[in-house]
């Protein structure tokens, strides 16, 4: 399978814990965006990279939320001190510039 | 300026009937229109997606016409099938990078 890749599908975790969540885009794709998807709302801008530059980061993202894509390919995205509010969707996406195309997503519940 | 708005929220459609969702955005500067179609516990699939330099795309079923005076663009869904229902959002940005989304349509298509 060719697309973009997330692991895990799904993680439950404790209030106050850290998480890890990685994406592995398409290949050859410089592009890599990070969105969380509410229950019934689309889904949100969080940040992106070209290549291995973070080039914007959303308000939504606390101080708590670290994303790196070290070597321009795969990128992870961290939540520290997790709490109920991060329960979400998140979800990566790649492109090439001309179409995003994005994962099934990483379901995180904060219990 | 950044917001997209989608209408209808559901829509009921008869088998073989044609679903139409509608959407317009502010920002001038958006370049790139896409549609992504999304089931439940999925990532959004990318159906279609149009730039401002045509009126009109269309790949099998699905058409998107586009209204650059007005802002707007929609989605028409000929001969809809049980298996099209789902939720569809639009989305709306400069080259594919930070896309704002529509709040999405939940359209069920009955047999």
């Amino acid at each position: 399978d060719t697309g973009v890749s997330q692991n895990p599908r799904h993680k439950i975790t404790k209030r106050g814990q850290n998480v890890t969540f990685r994406c592995d885009p398409i290949s050859e794709h410089n592009r890599l965006y990070w969105y969380r998807q509410t229950l019934g709302q689309g889904p949100e801008f969080l940040t992106y990279f070209q290549n291995e530059a973070q080039l914007e980061k959303s308000r939504l993202l606390s101080d708590r939320f670290s994303a790196e894509r070290p070597k321009g390919s795969f990128s992870t995205l961290e939540i520290q001190r997790t709490e109920q509010g991060d329960s979400a969707m998140y979800l990566c996406a790649s492109s090439q510039r001309t179409e995003a195309f994005f994962g099934q997503g990483t379901r995180l519940t904060v219990v | 300026q950044q917001q997209v708005k989608q209408s209808p929220q559901s829509l009921i459609v008869q088998k073989g009937g044609i679903s139409i969702i509608n959407c317009a955005y502010e920002n001038t500067a958006f370049d790139y229109f896409p549609w992504y179609q999304q089931f439940p516990g999925k990532g959004p699939a990318l159906l279609i997606a149009i730039r401002p330099d045509v009126s009109e795309k269309k790949e099998g079923r699905f058409t998107i016409s586009f209204n650059k005076s007005a802002k707007q663009f929609s989605l028409h869904i000929m001969d809809s099938q049980p298996g099209d229902s789902a939720t569809y959002f639009c989305a709306a940005g400069r080259g594919t990078d930070k896309l704002i989304f529509g709040t999405g349509t939940r359209l069920q298509v009955f047999p």
